[in-house]
């Protein structure tokens, strides 16, 4: 069955530096992967899509890459702010349009 | 503009009662998901609407677990006879139409706890 996986251990970084987060997919070829945030005590609110013929997409100071070989995407957050400290989820389409959901990377940005 | 709501926000029940989870999705979005987050993990998917018609409902864990949106809009996910392992934050998620890769937008979640 189609398998989302992203790192479970949180990530520490220190402000102004490059996050990274990893989500790796398994059994199957998605058409596109989509990246959410998601707060305490709130729901997900989508970041980025990305689609498997495209192998990066950029918006503002989020980037996503997605490597079908290696199958793979990463996300990476340049110039990290505290404000940027949150859960950070990767999902893609499973059948009927419901999404398939990692169990998500929390990222902490220190001051 | 208003965005996806969900009440109540929170629900403490005893184990065998049943609670209704509401959903007001953006108004003229036609799909409706329901979701279900445990602690520390992602959502996992209930069941789907497109307008009134439930046209998925492979994960609602067991048949005390039933959801409706009689009229395309508003939605109810209802347990019945809770257990503990029910607990969990309920969250419901519109999007405008029925396209592949369509953004889906979440409400805030009722975060239930059975006792």
């Amino acid at each position: 069955s189609q398998k989302i996986e992203q790192n479970s251990e949180a990530l520490n970084i220190q402000e102004g530096k490059t996050a990274t987060l990893t989500c790796n997919y398994t059994n199957y070829s998605p058409a596109y992967l989509q990246w959410y945030r998601q707060d305490p005590g709130r729901g997900p609110v989508f970041l980025l899509l990305i689609r498997e013929n495209e192998k990066e997409k950029r918006k503002e100071r989020l980037k996503v890459t997605f490597d079908t070989t290696l199958k793979q995407s990463l996300f990476h957050i340049t110039a990290s702010q505290p404000a940027d400290s949150a859960t950070y989820l990767c999902a893609t389409r499973g059948s009927s349009y419901k999404l398939i959901f990692g169990s998500g990377t929390r990222l902490l940005v220190r001051p | 503009g208003a965005g996806v709501s969900q009440s109540p926000r929170y629900k403490v029940a005893k184990r065998g009662q049943d609670v209704a989870l509401r959903c007001d999705p953006i108004s003229g979005h036609v799909s409706l998901f329901w979701y279900q987050q445990a602690l520390g993990q992602g959502p996992e998917f209930l069941t789907y609407f497109q307008n009134e018609a439930q046209l998925d409902k492979s994960g609602l864990p067991s048949d005390r677990f039933f959801a409706e949106r009689p009229e395309g809009s508003v939605s109810t996910l209802k347990i019945q006879r809770t257990q503990q392992e029910d607990s969990a934050v309920y969250l419901c998620a519109s999007s405008l139409r029925r396209e592949t890769g369509e953004t889906q937008y979440f409400g805030p979640g009722t975060r239930l706890l059975v006792l």
